[in-house]
């Protein structure tokens, strides 16, 4: 069964502390994965997809990795901004069209 | 502007009714889907449709119906036979492009039950 385990379940950082999320994925062949991020009560923002091992992708102060096991959601210098849900989720071979998520990270970054 | 539309944004439903939640989208996209967001748990795939006129169920589909006349709406009943319907729905389409995919969010129903 294609799994996405996500952690820490939260996470309390201080205004310029830089830290990373994790994204661990069991699939049997992976298509896609992706990042968003979600504020309370709305419906999650669209970040990052990455397809291969090795891929890096950045925007203002994230930047996603990918290996065969796992993704990294680096933040760096957050601000009190970027305090949200990080969702991950991957896309498998074989036809699904069923993005499988994570149950996310809360971020909380204090001024 | 190009997006996706959910309406309502809060749907009160009362005991043995059913409730229909609007999607609407005018990004040209062949594909839509349905999820179900309950808290501490990863989205969950209600129902999802690759063409009009064509839909298959998610992993949730119980309780639940939906239809895909036009290429642009895509809306979800939630019927009496939901027996737990309180979450938030969540509507995406997706882009398919050359070596890239990606599904974009609509900004979600909450609906509560009465």
């Amino acid at each position: 069964e294609d799994q996405v385990t996500q952690s820490p379940e939260a996470l309390r950082l201080q205004e310029g502390e830089s830290s990373s999320l994790n994204c661990s994925y069991t699939v049997s062949g992976l298509r896609g994965l992706f990042w968003y991020r979600q504020d309370p009560g709305k419906g999650p923002e669209f970040l990052f997809t990455l397809y291969s091992a090795g891929e890096e992708k950045e925007k203002e102060r994230l930047k996603a990795t990918l290996t065969k096991k796992e993704s990294f959601l680096h933040i760096t210098a957050p601000k009190p901004e970027d305090s949200a849900t990080y969702l991950c989720a991957v896309l498998t071979q074989g036809g699904s069209e069923k993005l499988v998520f994570g149950k996310g990270t809360k971020l909380t970054v204090n001024p | 502007d190009g997006g996706i539309t959910q309406s309502p944004k809060y749907l009160f439903r009362k005991e043995g009714q059913n409730v229909t939640l609007s999607c609407e989208q005018n990004l040209n996209h062949d594909a839509m889907y349905w999820y179900r967001q309950d808290p501490g748990q990863g989205l969950r795939l209600i129902y999802y449709s690759q063409i009009v006129n064509d839909f298959q169920k998610g992993d949730i589909a119980e309780g639940y119906s939906v239809s895909r006349e036009k290429k642009e709406s895509f809306p979800l009943t939630v019927t009496s036979a939901q027996k737990n319907p309180t979450a938030f729905y969540l509507c995406a389409s997706k882009y398919r492009g050359t070596g890239q995919e990606t599904q974009y969010f609509g900004p979600g129903t909450r609906l509560l039950v009465l």
